[in-house]
């Protein structure tokens, strides 16, 4: 089953933010939210994760509901650059066994435009 | 910033050819995963491993195998490769089991 619902493709306009959403209905208590991004022919990139507050570091924002059902990840002036498929997945951090396999589903495909 | 490499971008062999595909970490990581990324089955774990000489079996292990003499670096062996052996390989570490996992720039593998 898969454990986190996001749109297949998105626009944005260059420069201005990039806001992504992710369902994750099912999430359990102490379950992270990750998010990767993997551009064109590259391998995929890590961006943020948080377990229940908002986070912020120098790539993204990631906005959490107070129900953890759901989150944003925000970049802030989108850039061509930023052109990507984007990945939002939930999973045990820092557990052992069982949590270290990465599944992604088939993401966003964002698309930044001049 | 961690760094992974990965010793080629693109590889072409041919069926029944021994195949080395090296990935190595700077940051001292623990653990170091291969996986291969297809159009439609996403990413799949074919080994881990936790430490230097220790490896685990992911998803879909047949086929290959893997080396970690080192813990900087851990490679991914196909014994005798396959025309559905052709994929994009990815080679990730993490500094704990669970924690982030940093990739590669991936080798695209086409087996004639």
């Amino acid at each position: 089953d898969a454990k986190t619902t996001q749109p297949p493709s998105m626009d944005c306009a260059e420069g201005r933010a990039a806001n992504l959403p992710c369902n994750h209905s099912t999430i359990s208590g102490n379950e992270y939210v990750y998010w990767y991004r993997q551009i064109h022919s590259q391998g995929p990139q890590y961006i943020i994760h948080g377990l229940k507050n908002n986070e912020t570091n120098e790539m993204a924002s990631l906005i959490i509901t107070e129900d953890r059902k759901s989150s944003t990840l925000i970049l802030p002036h989108a850039t061509l650059r930023d052109t990507a498929v984007y990945y939002c997945i939930v999973r045990v951090a820092n557990s052992g066994a069982g949590s270290y396999q990465l599944t992604f589903g088939k993401g966003t495909k964002l698309s930044v435009i001049p | 910033d961690v760094k992974v490499t990965q010793s080629s971008r693109y590889l072409v062999k041919r069926t029944g050819e021994k195949v080395f595909l090296e990935c190595v970490q700077d940051m001292d990581h623990e653990n170091m995963f291969w996986y291969r990324q297809d159009p439609g089955l996403g990413l799949r774990l074919i080994y881990f491993s936790y430490d230097v000489k220790m490896k685990e079996k992911g998803d879909i292990p047949e086929g290959y195998s893997v080396s970690r003499e080192k813990k900087e670096r851990f490679s991914l062996i196909l014994e005798s490769a396959s025309t559905n052996q052709t994929s994009m390989y990815l080679c990730a570490s993490s500094l704990r089991l669970g924690s982030q996992q940093f990739f590669g720039p991936g080798t695209r593998l086409t087996v004639l």
